[in-house]
């Protein structure tokens, strides 16, 4: 089962600041916090990671809590074309499967 | 970047009949793939885990006989649905892991192919 919780959806304006939130109340100590999107009809891609420090990105920007409970994925400057499912997943390092939620659609808007 | 492959990236096939779905890593070597499933308008699901050079590792609910599995080498993984039906059809996605790299590192995703079985 997936171990984290996130909105169904969210509305950005374009050029805003998205930030989509995601609770994982249970993430154990080894485990690191990984944002994917999906595009309609594509193969989820690869945004960030993290394990408990701040981590940035050409695509974003991941803000992990001090107790690790939750984190929040910001894209600075939102398009159109970041209009897609964005799916929050914790996860061990070494090969392990990854188990998706229902993640965030995210609505960029004109 | 790394590149993962899936061919053919659409396929319709009849009722009974069997369709294979190829995953490839294209720059990098993949000692384990994984196989999703996805309904429209639902999340992926987890199908198996493809492990080079052995048997595949199935999720609780998905039939292996129904679902083959082979990973004879470090870059190509296949998916083979048999004996299809209209409730197959639905959007298969491979991803991958670079062997060579950090383990932390992230799952490369393929594009996805759609079967349409009628």
């Amino acid at each position: 089962d997936a171990k984290t919780t996130q909105p169904t959806s969210m509305d950005c304006a374009e050029g805003r600041a998205a930030n989509l939130p995601c609770n994982h109340s249970t993430i154990s100590g080894n485990e690191y916090v990984y944002w994917y999107r999906q595009i309609h009809s594509q193969g989820p891609q690869y945004i960030i990671h993290g394990l408990k420090n701040n981590e940035t990105n050409e695509m974003a920007s991941l803000i992990i809590t001090e107790d690790r409970k939750s984190s929040t994925l910001i894209l600075p400057h939102a398009t159109l074309r970041d209009t897609a499912v964005y799916y929050c997943i914790v996860n061990y390092s070494g090969g392990f499967k990854t188990i998706f939620g229902a993640g965030t659609r995210l609505f960029v808007k004109a | 970047g790394a590149v993962v492959s899936q061919h053919p990236s659409r396929v319709i096939c009849k009722s009974g009949t069997s369709v294979k779905i190829e995953c490839r890593s294209l720059d990098f070597q993949a000692t384990t793939m994984f196989w999703y499933r996805q309904f429209p308008k639902q999340s992926l699901m987890l199908m198996a885990t493809s492990n080079e050079g052995s048997k595949a590792t199935y999720e609780q609910g998905v039939e292996k006989d129904k679902f083959l599995i082979n990973h004879a080498s470090l870059t190509l993984s296949t998916l083979t649905v048999t004996s299809a039906h209209p409730e197959d059809s639905s959007f298969y996605i491979c991803s991958a892991r670079d062997s060579n790299r950090d383990s932390t590192y992230e799952q490369y995703f393929g594009p996805g192919t759609r079967l349409t079985v009628t």
